[in-house]
C-alpha cells in the first residue's frame, strides 16, 4: 500500500502566479482533506472533498480551490499567490466523509513564494 | 471556535528520561484529542489518540492523560529514546469538526 501521496514535493512560485498541488488517497479511501503548515506552526485545515463536491471549509480565501477526481485523487489551487502563502501544503486522506479520527497524511508539497 | 494552545514549544531530554508535553482546548464541546509525531520530510504520523470517556490511554513507552474539567490533555513519553526526537502536535476535535492542531513541541533525545 503506497499510502498518500503528493507531487510535486517542492514548487518555487512568485506573487501573483497561480499554483496547483496533487494528492492521491490511500488505497481504500475516498475523501481528502487539505492543509496549510506555516513554519513553525501546526497544520491549518483548507477544505474535504467527498464525492467530488467541497464538503467542509476552514477560514481561507476564495483564491484556495479544490477538485475531486472520480479516482478519488485531489487537486488544490491557490490563486494569486502572496508571499504569506509560503507553506507546507499537507493532504489527508480518510476511509468516509469527516473522519478526522481515522486520516492519513501525505509528505506534503513544500510551496514557496517568492 | 476551539483554540488549542501547546507547551512548551521545545524540549530536550536525556536518552532514557521522561518527557511531557502538554496542551489546552477552549471548547467544552470537543471529544476527542489526538497526538501526531511530524518528522522531518514527513506528513504528521498518529500516534496515540483520547476520547472524552476516558482518562487515561497507554500504549507501550505512550501515554496521553485527559482532565476534562480543566480542559487539558498530556502526552507523555517514558525511557525517551533518540528516534522519538521530531515534533509532536496535539489536536482537539467534536463530533465531524476538523481537527485544530497547537502548534507543536520540537522534542530533541540527547544521547
Amino acid at each position: 500500500d503506497a499510502g498518500v501521496t503528493q507531487s510535486p514535493t517542492h514548487l518555487i512560485k512568485t506573487r501573483g502566479q497561480q499554483v496547483t498541488l496533487r494528492c492521491s488517497p490511500k488505497s481504500g479511501h475516498d475523501t481528502v482533506s487539505w492543509y496549510q503548515q506555516a513554519l513553525g506552526q501546526g497544520p491549518q485545515f483548507i477544505f474535504q472533498y467527498y464525492e467530488e463536491e467541497e464538503r467542509q471549509r476552514g477560514n481561507f480565501p476564495d483564491r484556495f480551490s479544490g477538485h475531486q477526481f472520480p479516482n478519488y485523487s485531489s487537486e488544490l489551487n491557490v490563486n494569486a499567490l502572496l508571499l504569506g502563502d509560503s507553506a507546507l501544503y499537507l493532504c489527508a486522506s480518510s476511509p468516509r466523509l469527516a473522519a478526522y479520527n481515522e486520516q492519513f497524511f501525505g509528505p506534503g508539497t513544500r510551496l514557496t513564494v517568492l | 471556535g476551539e483554540n488549542v494552545e501547546q507547551h512548551p514549544s521545545t524540549l530536550s531530554v536525556q536518552e532514557g528520561d521522561s518527557a511531557v508535553i502538554k496542551c489546552t482546548y477552549s471548547d467544552s464541546a470537543s471529544n476527542y484529542f489526538p497526538w501526531y509525531k511530524q518528522e522531518l520530510g514527513k506528513g504528521p504520523q498518529l500516534i496515540i489518540d483520547i476520547r472524552s470517556n476516558v482518562g487515561e490511554k497507554k500504549d507501550q513507552r505512550i501515554a496521553v492523560t485527559l482532565n476534562k474539567t480543566a480542559k487539558h490533555f498530556s502526552l507523555h513519553i517514558t525511557e525517551t529514546q533518540p528516534e522519538d526526537s521530531a515534533v509532536y502536535f496535539c489536536a482537539s476535535n467534536s463530533g465531524n469538526t476538523p481537527l485544530v492542531f497547537g502548534k507543536g513541541t520540537r522534542l530533541s533525545v540527547i544521547a
